[in-house]
């Protein structure tokens, strides 16, 4: 089993829609929680971390959930620009902090 | 503040050469890493620094080594390139904000091995 999982998409959605996405993860002692965003043949980005009570950024609003080991980010009022793939991340306290990174799932705004 | 600069950009190679490739970061990290990104495969550690003077090996490290120079620099070095190496090679470096520990990636390099 893949030790941090997410749906690789595409996600098609138009301006203005409303789209979440999840992120499972296997180990049940990770420590932190981030979303990146990557675009197209670019370095990934630090979008937001994701803390136990919940985390709201402008447009984007990231939710843990330790119970059901998974972690989720919602985009409300979709741009064009918010087309990219968004990669989530979980470190695991191995002594020195080593990220897990999903693969990806892509997100796709059109007009 | 640059961040985190890779150097080069892109790079062609024929099988069996060697290239070192350069990263540096100017936000005083202690840990820094290197990962490759193939299509449909995400990314993947090849090796990291938690600190100056320690190196340790991710996922994907054969056919790498690395040197950490000092607190700024890392460096992966491909000693004899093969055709499976062809990818795109990101450092990147993290702080010891405790609790917190997010990446900062660079640009990344190119590298198509022939």
């Amino acid at each position: 089993r893949k030790e941090v999982e997410q749906d690789p998409g595409p996600f098609n959605v138009p301006e203005g829609a409303t789209v979440a996405f999840n992120c499972t993860y296997s180990n049940s002692a990770s420590q932190s929680f981030f979303w990146y965003r990557q675009d197209c043949r670019k370095e990934p980005k630090l979008l937001m971390s994701v803390y136990s009570s919940g985390n709201e950024d402008g447009r984007f609003t990231a939710q843990l959930n330790r119970a059901s080991q998974y972690i989720s980010l919602l985009i409300r009022d979709s741009k064009l620009s918010d087309s990219a793939t968004y990669l989530c991340v979980v470190n695991d306290q191995r002594g020195s902090y080593i990220p897990t990174f999903g693969r990806g799932t892509s997100l796709i705004v059109h007009p | 503040n640059a961040g985190v600069t890779q150097t080069p950009k892109f790079q062609v190679l024929k099988t069996g050469q060697s290239m070192t490739l350069q990263c540096a970061q100017d936000m005083n990290h202690n840990s820094m890493y290197w990962y490759r990104q193939d299509p449909g495969m995400g990314l993947r550690l090849i090796y990291y620094s938690a600190s100056e003077g320690t190196t340790d090996k991710g996922e994907v490290p054969n056919g790498y080594n690395v040197s950490r120079l000092n607190k700024r620099e890392f460096s992966l070095r491909l000693e004899s390139a093969a055709p499976s190496q062809t990818s795109v090679y990101f450092c990147a470096s993290s702080g010891t904000r405790i609790g917190t520990y997010e990446q900062y990636f660079g640009p990344g390099t190119r590298l198509t091995v022939t």
